[in-house]
């Protein structure tokens, strides 16, 4: 495997249900991030980690909940979503989360359906 | 706050066709450039970058862009398209900020290329 991996590529959930995205990064990277694409709306940033610790929660509600346990993975638990919450969530890795020349990664997405 | 502005949503070109995708920032201070793009179904892959120094860069697949500070513009060239460039773009400007570092996308131009 090389590059960023996001693990399910489309998940289809109720609102009361609880389910995690996963993604893995294969670069050797440091930091690792959460971005939100809805339709018709730039990227948005959710959560950015530096070495496994989280810098960045760009006001994202408590029904996300990331969890970075070492610097190749990187989860989003998601529980009680709302419909507005269907999007595609993209994971990217770059070699130093404090420096903006870096390049991100990005990984497929995990296409999500809230119903 | 920095922001980007892509003031195309679709543009059609023919193939064999030149092309230019429009962008305008926003940013107080020297801004890091970049432009990405996205198949359908896939993640974002970096095109091209600017940091500093020559303000014409050149990128992946035949792709430049040109860094106008004076027009607060960084917008992406190709001088003949070919149908597999069909996908959708991105410019974003990075920063570093509150100790991580960020990117602010645009919303995106779509293009699509007429065989």
């Amino acid at each position: 495997e090389t590059g960023v991996t996001q693990t399910p590529r489309h998940l289809v959930m109720g609102m009361t249900n609880k389910k995690s995205l996963k993604c893995e990064q294969h670069l050797g990277h440091n930091a690792m991030y959460w971005y939100k694409q809805s339709a018709k709306k730039p990227l948005e940033l959710m959560f950015v980690y530096n070495f496994k610790e989280q810098t960045e929660n760009n006001s994202v509600p408590s029904r996300f909940s990331p969890e970075c346990p070492n610097s190749s993975h990187l989860f989003l638990h998601l529980h009680t979503l709302q419909p507005e919450d269907s999007a595609l969530y993209l994971c990217a890795s770059s070699q130093d989360g404090t420096s903006a020349t870096g390049e991100l990664f990005f990984g497929e997405g995990s296409r999500l359906t809230v119903l | 706050a920095q922001s980007v502005t892509q003031p195309d949503i679709h543009i059609t070109v023919s193939e064999g066709a030149s092309l230019e995708l429009r962008c305008n920032y926003s940013y107080g201070a020297t801004p890091y450039l970049f432009w990405y793009v996205q198949s359908p179904g896939q993640g974002l892959q970096l095109l091209l970058k600017y940091f500093s120094g020559d303000t014409l860069v050149q990128g992946i697949k035949g792709f430049e862009a040109e860094f106008k500070r004076s027009q607060s513009s960084f917008n992406l060239r190709k001088p003949s398209v070919h149908w597999s460039d069909a996908a959708e773009y991105f410019c974003a400007v990075g920063n570093s900020g509150a100790g991580s570092y960020q990117l602010t996308f645009g919303k995106g131009t779509k293009l699509s290329v007429i065989p």
